[in-house]
């Protein structure tokens, strides 16, 4: 967990609303990632990104979004345009793609 | 495409015996293998990994992983089980032959580790 810091701990969204999630790391790497993770399932990536400004959607991209403006930050937006956003997201870095990656303690949103 | 199967959802165990959580992995290039730890409503930790070198890995908290290239599997073992060790564990692979390929992660397995 040391070094990446999620933001806030619990997260209730009324449907219709878009919410952002916050990520910042002090561990100074390049790569950094947002994961879903749904009761009794592995994690699932929604997007990705090696290098500030640029980011790439992962596995389940729909519905959410990204901004890569510095290194440290890697903000997660849930749009209402995603249809089952009640989940646990946990943000992910790593120095670089090939190394392992380190995670922050995890956003619990729950939909009301 | 890469895989990982994780074919225990639950693994039961008493305290002071070794234990061992499985795991198989299916991917084209070089194998990158991971195996991380969560505890509940918390982030994943980092255990081990195995990029090259010896098949056994040892890492945090006393656990080891062996990776086994014939069976394609990286089994995660500890000599002798403590009560604190029950969580959840999940086995993640990338294919070290592409820089830009992502993990992919296996289903978790729950450790419970019992007095």
């Amino acid at each position: 967990d040391g070094g990446i810091t999620q933001s806030p701990k619990y997260l209730f969204r009324k449907e219709g609303q878009n919410v952002t999630l916050s990520c910042e790391q002090n561990l100074n790497h390049d790569a950094m990632y947002w994961y879903r993770q749904d009761p009794g399932q592995g994690l699932r990536l929604i997007y990705y990104s090696q290098i500030v400004n640029d980011f790439q959607k992962g596995d389940i991209a729909e519905g959410y979004s990204v901004s890569r403006e510095k290194k440290e930050s890697f903000p997660l937006t849930v749009t209402s345009a995603q249809k089952n956003p009640t989940a646990f997201y946990l943000c992910a870095s790593s120095l670089h793609m090939n190394t392992e990656a380190f995670f922050g303690q995890g956003t619990r949103l729950t939909v009301v | 495409a890469q895989s990982v199967a994780q074919p225990e959802d639950q693994v039961n165990v008493a305290e002071g015996n070794p234990l061992t959580v499985k795991c198989t992995y299916s991917v084209s290039g070089n194998p990158y293998l991971f195996w991380y730890v969560q505890y509940p409503n918390r982030g994943l930790q980092f255990l081990l990994k195995y990029i090259t070198g010896d098949n056994l890995v040892k890492g945090s908290y006393g656990f080891e992983a062996e990776f086994n290239k014939s069976q394609t599997s990286f089994h995660l073992k500890k000599p002798s089980a403590l009560v604190s060790d029950s969580a959840l564990y999940f086995c993640a692979v990338r294919d070290g032959s592409n820089a830009g390929n992502m993990l992919t992660f296996g289903g978790g397995t729950r450790l419970m580790v019992k007095p």
